[in-house]
């Protein structure tokens, strides 16, 4: 069985300053877990992945997400939030190897304030 | 553009109508997946394809649902006698194959149903 917790349902940050989205997971097996973004009438774009490699995992636009298992989380961040970074962020969880049935999270909508 | 493409991309239907939705993955991904996303959550698995075999359907999927790929390529989901409750995004995704590394899902824009 696996499960996400998104803690924060909406988030809002100025222009400029730092960005986390908190994401915990519960599995009963070693999991892979992935952060996507969602813009307005846009697909799905995954922004990072980790897969049991470095527990620091960078992404693109300048994301990144730390896998801590002690505390069965995976929340994502970036130093300095842009426009155009405003969307809804998922962070999903499935087991690792074989194939892949993803959970995702509920979701958590970033607002940035010029 | 070599990406996931979904069709139609919006659709609006009245109650007790049958609706097709059909969906190309990338041409070289095996797994094919359907997910539904309605208003404020995530998407939520519906069923997935490696190849032409459907390995797994959700609870959700009830028996007004049918998903197909027949010749391993292109996907259809089939939703009939159409409920407002069905009103949502569906979502497909498709991947290359993996063992024991858990490849990236590549999802594309969403087929948007409105039952009236």
């Amino acid at each position: 069985a696996q499960s996400v917790t998104q803690l924060d349902s909406h988030v809002s940050v100025s222009e400029g300053t730092p960005v986390l989205l908190r994401c915990n997971y519960s599995s009963s097996y070693s999991p892979s877990l992935f952060w996507y973004v969602q813009h307005p009438n846009k697909g799905l774009q995954l922004l990072l992945k980790y897969t049991s490699a470095a527990t620091l995992v960078k992404g693109i636009n300048g994301f990144e997400a730390e896998f801590k298992k002690s505390e069965t989380s995976f929340h994502l961040t970036k130093p300095s939030a842009h426009m155009s970074d405003a969307a809804e962020y998922f962070c999903v969880v499935s087991p690792r190897g074989g194939y892949q049935k993803v959970t995702f999270g509920t979701g958590t909508k970033l607002q940035v304030i010029p | 553009d070599t990406g996931v493409s979904q069709n139609p991309r919006h659709k609006i239907t009245k109650r007790g109508q049958n609706v097709t939705f059909r969906c190309d993955p990338i041409s070289e991904h095996n797994r094919l997946y359907w997910y539904r996303q309605t208003l404020g959550q995530g998407p939520e698995f519906l069923t997935y394809f490696q190849n032409e075999a459907q390995l797994e359907k959700s609870r959700l999927l009830s028996d007004r649902f049918s998903a197909e790929r027949p010749k391993g390529s292109f996907s259809t989901l089939e939703i009939q006698r159409t409920e407002q409750g069905d009103s949502a995004m569906y979502l497909c995704a498709s991947s290359t194959p993996g063992q024991g590394i858990s490849y990236e899902q590549f999802f594309g824009p969403g087929t948007r149903l409105t039952v009236l």
